[in-house]
């Protein structure tokens, strides 16, 4: 089993529609969780990172469940420029991070 | 100064070649990552340095040779390399469990 494991999609939305990715992640030791977005042949930027308490982001929630260890992204009011491939991480915090991401999710906005 | 600089952005090299990937970053990171991510995939860790020793080495064949001459610069030491091997090379920074800063990456291929 992954370590981390996404639905790979692709989604395909309409414009204004709202989108939710899920994320299951096996280590329960596990600290700290993200969401990364990556466009086609660029690198992967934060796009937030996820507590258990739940964080918003204009636009983007996300959620992280550590009894079922989960961790969701909400994307409200879809737009075009969201296309792109959303990586979901899980870090083993310390002096460094031991990361492990998820296989990402397509999201494709389409007008 | 936020970024993570990467340099060449392209490189095309011969399996018999020697060329080095630079990685530098003006953020007071202790921690500096090299990633290796093909097509479709995730990012794939590669080293892990944390105040400037390598701390995690993933199996990686001795072709590649990272180097951390001091705090803010990393480098990938490339020699007979394999067609298999090219791929998008990425390196990240990352202070205390805030997520990673990525650069833009080198694309390498390999001839």
């Amino acid at each position: 089993r992954k370590e981390v494991e996404q639905d790979p999609g692709p989604f395909n939305v309409p414009e204004g529609a709202t989108v939710a990715f899920n994320c299951t992640y096996s280590n329960s030791a596990s600290q700290s969780f993200f969401w990364y977005r990556q466009d086609c042949r660029k690198e992967p930027k934060l796009l937030m990172s996820v507590y258990s308490s739940g964080n918003e982001d204009g636009r983007f929630t996300a959620q992280l469940n550590r009894a079922s260890q989960y961790i969701s992204l909400l994307i409200r009011d879809s737009k075009l420029s969201d296309s792109a491939t959303y990586l979901c991480v899980g870090s083993l915090s310390g002096g460094y991070q031991k990361v492990t991401f998820g296989t990402g999710t397509k999201l494709q906005v389409i007008p | 100064d936020t970024e993570v600089t990467q340099t060449p952005k392209h490189l095309v090299m011969g399996m018999t070649n020697k060329k080095s990937l630079k990685c530098e970053q003006h953020m007071g990171h202790r921690a500096m990552y090299w990633y290796k991510q093909k097509a479709k995939k995730p990012p794939e860790l590669m080293f892990v340095y944390s105040y400037e020793k390598l701390s995690i080495n993933e199996s990686v064949p001795s072709r590649f040779s990272p180097e951390c001459p001091n705090s803010s610069l990393l480098n990938l030491h490339l020699h007979a390399l394999q067609p298999e091997d090219s791929a998008l090379y990425l390196c990240a920074s990352s202070q205390g469990p805030t997520g990673y800063t990525f650069g833009s990456g080198t694309r390498l291929t390999v001839v």
